[in-house]
């Protein structure tokens, strides 16, 4: 069975802080791991994803294969980071797995 | 550039009542999703579809029912609503191939009183 977990339900930090977000993930084959952000009154939207390996807004995530897990990563958080972040999985029957959501607050 | 559009943003509706939640899609993707999305629960997936006139169940299909009779429009239905539906539900659509992106729409806020 697929999974994504999010063990964090909250999450505040300071701005100019660093901010990781956890997501660790089961799967049988080779995953395709996504982070989806929405912002306030906006709808959901693709963050990055892990085949890109590019930064999106100053945030990267890594798969770590070994430890399972897509943590998403900013050195210095700012204000308008904050928003609803969701981890997912992809598999190959083009279904989406999403984690239950980190809150973000970066406090000014 | 909206490429999902949900036929509503709000939708209040009394329990019992048969609701239609739309949603359409631009893009010609093949697939196509429902979800409800509640806090501390994130999304959870209700139906899907494949192709025109194809459905899956999700994880959480009870009370509900899909129609896709176009590509492009993929419809749910509360056949009689009840309160503990009172969610976001959310539509996406994404193409089929390698695992792609998938595109959402801006969700219905249904209050079921």
């Amino acid at each position: 069975a697929q999974r994504v977990t999010q063990p964090e339900k909250l999450l505040s930090v300071f701005k100019g802080a660093p901010v990781e977000l956890k997501c660790n993930y089961s799967y049988s084959g080779s995953p395709e791991l996504f982070w989806y952000v929405q912002y306030s009154r906006q709808r959901l939207q693709l963050l990055l994803r892990h085949i890109s390996r590019e930064s999106i807004k100053g945030f990267t995530a890594d798969l770590n294969k070994g430890e399972t897990s897509f943590h998403l990563k900013k050195p210095f958080a700012q204000e308008e980071d904050s928003a609803m972040y969701y981890c997912a999985l992809g598999d190959t029957g083009n279904q989406f797995y999403f984690g239950t959501g980190t809150s973000l607050t970066v406090i000014p | 550039d909206v490429k999902v559009t949900q036929s509503s943003r709000y939708l209040v509706k009394r329990t019992g009542e048969k609701v239609f939640l739309e949603c359409v899609q631009d893009m010609d993707h093949e697939n196509m999703f429902w979800y409800r999305q509640d806090p501390g629960l994130g999304l959870r997936l209700i139906y899907f579809s494949y192709d025109v006139k194809m459905k899956e169940k999700g994880d959480i299909p009870e009370g509900y029912s899909v129609s896709r009779e176009k590509k492009e429009r993929f419809s749910l239905i509360l056949e009689s609503a009840s309160t503990n539906q009172t969610s976001m539900y959310l539509c996406a659509s994404t193409r089929t191939g390698a695992i792609t992106e998938a595109f959402f729409g801006q969700g219905t806020r249904l209050t079921v009183v």
